[in-house]
């Protein structure tokens, strides 16, 4: 059973294209992280968001937490081939230290 | 920028042997973690470590599995009879917060034989 479940698994756009990336659970988290993985790296945080309806802007990529605490986006507008790699989500559950991620979704942006 | 630090960065091993894993988490963090990914698969957490006591751990982190902050810069693992299915990526994180920005370490690679 997935916690988190992670849509879609694989995008491949043109260089220039908007995408969508979700992350959606039955479960309320106390806090979801977004992260991008490299083929043989660490995780690398890009954003935490902790309140509900929260919206955070990094450059190109906007994140949001749903009302409830139970789902995440992540768009990136004009996306470029250097944003190729794995998004990851992943949530605390309460405040107990435990952290469940997302299986992922591999983004190929093509120049 | 501190960064988190992982040795060895390829650990090859018999089954039945143990294991220890090393991290030097990043200076002033509080907070330590340990993950595994099985090649293909999703992140997974094992551990949380604070204040010198385990905080949580999930149902991967058995018996086999223990966790030590020996000093006050490294934060181990240690697998003590590792298991042809105990092969995977192993990263340690730490956060200075309880986890709202884990950084994670480059990671270990361990293959079991």
């Amino acid at each position: 059973t997935q916690l988190l479940e992670q849509s879609p698994q694989f995008l491949s756009i043109q260089e220039g294209e908007n995408l969508t990336v979700y992350c959606n659970s039955s479960s309320v988290f106390s806090s979801l992280q977004w992260y991008r993985q490299e083929p043989g790296e660490g995780p690398v945080l890009l954003v935490t968001v902790v309140t509900g309806g929260e919206v955070k802007k990094l450059k190109r990529l906007t994140f949001q937490f749903g009302d409830a605490r139970k789902d995440s986006s992540l768009h990136i507008t004009a996306a470029q081939p250097g944003d190729t790699g794995l998004y990851l989500c992943a949530g605390e559950l309460g405040n107990f230290n435990k952290f469940y991620f997302g299986s992922g979704t591999k983004l190929n942006v093509k120049p | 920028e501190p960064e988190v630090t992982q040795t060895p960065s390829h650990q090859v091993t018999q089954m039945g042997q143990e294991v220890i894993l090393r991290c030097v988490p990043i200076s002033n963090h509080l907070y330590f973690y340990w993950y595994r990914q099985i090649l293909g698969q999703k992140v997974e957490f094992l551990v949380s470590f604070y204040n010198n006591e385990i905080s949580e751990k999930s149902e991967i982190f058995d018996d086999q599995f223990s966790v030590e902050r020996p000093d006050g810069s490294n934060f181990t693992l240690k697998i003590r009879s590792t298991k042809l299915e105990d092969s995977a990526m192993y990263f340690c994180a730490s956060s200075a917060l309880g986890g709202n920005e884990q950084f994670f370490g480059p990671g270990t690679r361990l293959t079991v034989l």
